[in-house]
């Protein structure tokens, strides 16, 4: 068991909606990184957060964006979905934003319809 | 470019075969190398860390090996069983703070 949770597992959006996932943090973990799998592909970096700051992001559109609360859990927010946005979304933890090792959580499988 | 590449995409083994999986990345200015292990729909489950300074790095039938000079890891599962069967993951990690993955070892273990 990773400790690491996110919410919900499964959901389904229509394009052109918002979707909002949660992810908490393993205890002691102060820094989450975002990945988004595509169906047979290795993931990709989103962003990450450290101390509720954001400390690198990859190659997404400003419509995927994030934060980080006071107890180190985050949120992944996708504005005006579209179809290409349906994927698995993983979380990771880990302490420290470098040389450490991260905790992945099971995923958010989003579909957008 | 960051790239990692792993090979072959998918492999079938008898049971009690001895499994080998490659990872080759690019960029050999890393700080370390991840192997993760993904069933069908779920997430990742860590298997091993190597930081860059190691060799190799075991945990029960799993062994890891790093070449950082000719930018290559190699995953051993000897005596494979069954339960093996999985989507092995190769993930290095740069002084960007990302992890760069390349695409898994999609491995079947036949009983």
């Amino acid at each position: 068991e990773t400790g690491v949770t996110q919410s919900p597992t499964h959901l389904i959006k229509t394009r052109g909606q918002q979707v909002t996932l949660r992810c908490s943090s393993q205890s002691g973990h102060n820094t989450v990184s975002w990945y988004q799998q595509a169906l047979g592909q290795g993931p990709q970096f989103i962003f990450q957060y450290y101390r509720e700051e954001e400390n690198g992001r990859g190659n997404f559109p400003p419509r995927f964006s994030g934060l980080q609360f006071p107890n180190y859990s985050s949120e992944l927010n996708v504005n005006a979905l579209e179809l290409d946005d349906s994927a698995l979304y993983l979380c990771a933890s880990s302490q420290g934003s470098m040389n450490t090792e991260a905790f992945f959580g099971q995923g958010t499988r989003l579909t957008v319809v | 470019k960051q790239e990692v590449t792993q090979i072959p995409a998918a492999l079938s083994v008898p049971e009690g075969e001895n499994l080998v999986l490659n990872c080759s990345f690019t960029d050999s200015a890393i700080y370390n190398l991840q192997w993760f292990r993904q069933d069908p729909g779920k997430g990742l489950t860590s298997l091993l860390l190597i930081q860059s300074s190691q060799r190799e790095q075991t945990s029960g039938r799993l062994n890891a090996s790093l070449d950082k000079s000719s930018g290559r890891s190699t995953l051993y599962i000897a005596a494979s069983q069954p339960g093996d069967s999985a989507t092995y993951l190769c993930a290095v990690l740069y002084g960007n703070n990302r992890l760069a993955f390349g695409k898994g070892n999609q491995v079947v273990v036949i009983p």
